[in-house]
């Protein structure tokens, strides 16, 4: 079946510091992949997506390139700002034999806290 | 444009009461979605609709009920309770299955089962 694997947290930076958030995946198709954020009390948006290998998905400074090679797609970041603490999920969505319901895999979610 | 709204954002329950939690969304999306959130362990599907009328189960429904009489509103149902089903629950909605199409997520019903 089909899994999301991502670095455990919580993770705490300093203002400017550069992030990445590790992700890894198994899936048994070819999968499309997102990063959700979730701020405090808040539901879950999506931050960014990519839809085949070697695409790079962007979005407020984030970054991810989805590297089929690896399976992998990481978050990185060159200089968070205290209001990009939040909860970070990893998930793909991948096409079940024809039966595409638009289901969600997601990771376990990797808490980031950013200090002035 | 309100979205996807959930109601309640929060309630207590003592084991063996039952209780709706209702989702609704205003952007006419067929397909809508009931996850749980946990400690540690992300999102889990309970159930989705494809639909108005239709349900289907995901992942973890065991101890839920779901029914879609319109399109626009998603009701997650907990018949009895039980401890185990303290979370964070999370509806969603999407204008159709495709595999980049976007799902929208409500702010999230938080329970707590005593």
């Amino acid at each position: 079946g089909n899994s999301v694997t991502q670095m455990e947290g919580p993770v705490t930076l300093s203002e400017e510091a550069f992030l990445t958030i590790n992700c890894t995946y198994t899936a048994t198709g070819y999968p499309s992949l997102f990063w959700y954020v979730q701020y405090p009390g808040e539901g879950l948006q999506l931050l960014l997506k990519a839809t085949k290998a070697d695409d790079k998905g962007s979005n407020k400074g984030f970054e991810a390139t989805y590297r089929k090679e690896t399976t992998s797609f990481h978050l990185e970041k060159g200089s968070v700002q205290v209001s990009d603490s939040a909860v970070y999920f990893c998930a793909l969505s991948d096409h079940d034999g024809g039966t595409s319901y638009g289901k969600l895999t997601f990771g376990q979610g990797t808490i980031l806290t950013v200090h002035p | 444009n309100a979205g996807v709204t959930q109601t309640p954002k929060f309630r207590v329950l003592k084991t063996g009461q039952s209780m709706t939690l209702l989702c609704a969304q205003d952007m006419n999306h067929e397909y809508m979605y009931w996850y749980r959130q946990d400690p540690g362990m992300g999102l889990r599907l309970i159930h989705y609709s494809v639909g108005e009328g239709t349900t289907a189960k995901g992942e973890v429904p065991d101890g839920y009920n779901v029914s879609r009489l319109k399109k626009q509103n998603f009701l997650l149902g907990l018949e009895s309770a039980a401890p185990s089903q303290t979370s964070v629950y999370f509806c969603a909605s999407s204008s159709s299955p495709g595999l980049a199409v976007l799902q929208f997520f409500g702010p999230g019903t938080r329970l707590t089962v005593l």
